[in-house]
């Protein structure tokens, strides 16, 4: 089965420098690479996603990019503010299939 | 409602007794999963449903734990013989299922057995 690797598990930035996260996957048979941010208390929140017939995709502050290639894929938070302090996790799937998630990483950005 | 909702979003029991846990998916969405997510982990994947189909358990930890869809709408987790190792946030998600795989999740419910 689809087995997701995500680092760092924790990462301390300061209030507008850049925030990566990466994650690696195993099945090379998945298409779907969505990210999530999860505040505590509360569940998570789809923040931006790529299909495998894309290399890069970006939202505002937030981009992702797909290395097929070497299963990988990263998450990109540019400028970052205390509110993108939580929670993010990574995941992948084949269509219409259940997530295999990351374990998550914490990210702190400090003023 | 415009998401999916999740009840109750707290439950405290005593070891030994039965917890039944309510989702309510967005309208229209075909498939639905349950996660559990311990303090400080990952999402633990627990079952699926899509459409009428037979549903995805692989996920599920023991047989103390099941799962219904009624009507291909709301879902309802059932734990039997409560454990304190079952304590634990539990999420549920929707997706358009075959139309569409991004999936939206509810608030939770914090399973808490004492």
């Amino acid at each position: 089965g689809e087995n997701v690797e995500q680092h760092p598990s924790t990462l301390s930035v300061q209030e507008g420098d850049s925030a990566v996260i990466k994650c690696t996957y195993s099945d090379s048979a998945s298409n779907y690479f969505p990210w999530y941010k999860q505040e505590l208390g509360k569940g998570p929140q789809l923040i931006i996603d790529i299909r495998s017939n894309v290399g890069e995709k970006k939202d505002q502050r937030i981009a992702v990019t797909l290395n097929k290639t070497a299963k990988h894929f990263s998450l990109h938070i540019t400028e970052t503010q205390p509110e993108d302090s939580a929670v993010y996790f990574c995941a992948a799937s084949r269509r219409w299939g259940k997530f295999q998630f990351g374990a998550g990483t914490q990210v702190v950005v400090t003023p | 409602g415009a998401g999916v909702s999740q009840s109750p979003s707290n439950k405290v029991t005593e070891k030994g007794k039965d917890v039944e846990l309510r989702c309510d998916p967005i309208s229209g969405h075909t498939a639905l999963y349950w996660y559990r997510q311990s303090l400080g982990q990952g999402l633990e994947f627990l079952i699926y449903f899509q459409g009428n189909s037979a549903p995805d358990k692989s996920g599920l930890p023991s047989d103390r734990f099941s799962a219904e869809r009624t009507g291909g709408s709301v879902s309802t987790l059932t734990i039997q013989r409560t454990q304190q190792e079952d304590s634990a946030v539990y999420l549920c998600a929707s997706s358009l299922g075959l139309r569409g795989d991004t999936q939206y999740f509810g608030p939770g419910t914090r399973l808490t057995v004492l």
